[in-house]
């Protein structure tokens, strides 16, 4: 069965720093990624997804992730992140049938 | 503009007591799901279905069930609640079995004492 490990539960940052949150997946077939994210009391929004063609993803907000097939690995990025960037985020892989999410990893940006 | 509506949005049963949860689709996608968030562990698969009348068992489906009766409608019942049954429930629908990115509804909290 396929799964998805974010192996980061919580992290804080400081205002303008920089952001990665890794996502590696088990699944042998072609899969499809996806980041979402879940603001304090809301439910979950697309930031990103992958399909096929170019790895690096770019999405909303200054996110972009990157696919890399050999690692099996869709890590999330974002260059510098901004106190409103403090949410969860849900990494997610799809395979021929239903999708599996990541347990999340809680995002604190300190002013 | 096409949503997920789920109501209630918050609920407080007791141990035993049946509930039923409803979710509402007007984006006229086969495909519906039902998680469990709970800390920890994400976002937990319950049950899904690609169509009318089909209804499938996700990872942790034990103590749920659901029909689908038309393509707006998934409603989730738990037949008997327990308090391992606490959690927050999110619908979900997408439009391409499987394999396309699911909108969300905005959740229930339910609570079992």
């Amino acid at each position: 069965a396929q799964s998805v490990s974010q192996h980061n539960h919580h992290v804080i940052l400081s205002e303008a720093a920089s952001l990665e949150l890794g996502c590696n997946y088990s699944y042998g077939g072609t899969v499809n990624l996806f980041w979402y994210v879940q603001y304090p009391g809301q439910h979950l929004q697309l930031l990103l997804k992958y399909f096929s063609g170019d790895p690096l993803v770019k999405g909303i907000k200054g996110f972009e992730a990157e696919f890399i097939k050999s690692k099996f690995s869709f890590n999330l990025r974002k260059p510098s992140v901004q106190w409103s960037d403090t949410a969860e985020y849900f990494c997610a892989v799809t395979g021929a049938d239903d999708m599996r999410f990541g347990a999340g990893t809680r995002l604190t940006v300190k002013p | 503009d096409a949503e997920i509506t789920q109501s209630p949005r918050h609920k407080i049963t007791e141990t035993g007591r049946q509930v039923t949860l409803a979710c509402h689709q007007t984006w006229n996608h086969n495909n519906m799901f039902w998680y469990r968030q709970d800390l920890g562990h994400g976002l937990r698969l319950i049950h899904y279905s690609y169509g009318v009348q089909d209804t499938n068992k996700g990872e942790v489906s034990d103590g749920y069930s659901v029909s689908r009766s038309n393509t707006e409608d998934l409603p989730l019942t738990l037949e008997s609640a327990a308090s391992s049954q606490t959690s927050v429930y999110f619908c979900a629908s997408s439009g391409v079995q499987g394999r396309n990115e699911q909108f969300f509804g905005p959740g229930t909290r339910l609570t079992v004492l």
